[in-house]
């Protein structure tokens, strides 16, 4: 499958710690984007990487990208009861398909 | 709109009826795709339009799926003899375009189908 996977597939935390998700995906990559999901409607964009970036912020989230490995991480710093959802990455491949294939995703739950 | 809807937000139906979804994206939106969703599970792709171009049907689990865009905007996404397998989330979602670059994704709401 060509479709990036979470990694764990569920976390949970207490408000204020930080999550660390992960996506790891088996092809060249144009872009890797992170959605989030609340109650399983849809789909929120957060943030997107490209192939020739290495980690990218906006306000609490940190993504990283790590093309040797074919991996990135979403972390979400002091952490709310509002983070909690499901989290996406969808990969766009290179010379390949343009329809951005999603993973299983993450459950986050956080804890007040 | 100021985003992308769909309609109805939840249906019902019996096992062997057809059934309709309605997808409104962003006006603009040249790109739109339709993804379904178990419960649990990621997105599921279904079909792709982009502008004039021929759709992407690659997606479709059998020949009773199939969907159409009137005027490069709303689209619908039909359902023939509904199957209990059928029972999901479908999503909708636009983006500006869809060929290059990285262009986010807008998604609707979802409607949720359930046959009995």
């Amino acid at each position: 499958s060509q479709q990036g996977e979470e990694d764990p597939q569920a976390l949970s935390i207490q408000e204020g710690e930080n999550a660390t998700m992960n996506c790891s995906y088996k092809t060249s990559i144009n872009n890797l984007q992170w959605y989030r999901q609340n109650s399983g409607r849809g789909l929120v964009h957060l943030i997107l990487i490209r192939s020739n970036e290495r980690e990218k912020h906006s306000g609490r989230l940190r993504v990283t990208l790590d093309t040797s490995k074919k991996s990135s991480s979403l972390l979400i710093t002091a952490s709310r009861a509002a983070d909690t959802a499901s989290y996406f990455c969808a990969t766009r491949f290179s010379g390949g398909s343009y329809i951005p294939t999603f993973g299983r995703g993450t459950s986050l739950i956080v804890h007040p | 709109g100021a985003g992308v809807s769909q309609s109805p937000s939840n249906k019902v139906t019996e096992k062997g009826k057809d059934v309709e979804l309605r997808c409104d994206p962003i006006s603009g939106h040249t790109a739109l795709y339709w993804y379904r969703q178990s419960l649990g599970q990621g997105l599921e792709f279904l079909i792709y339009f982009q502008g004039n171009s021929a759709p992407d049907k690659s997606g479709l689990p059998s020949d009773r799926f199939s969907a159409e865009r009137t005027g490069g905007s709303v689209s619908t996404l039909t359902i023939q003899r509904t199957q209990q397998e059928d029972s999901a989330v479908y999503l909708c979602a636009s983006s500006l375009a869809g060929g290059g670059g990285g262009n986010e994704q807008f998604f609707g709401p979802g409607t949720r189908l359930t046959v009995l």
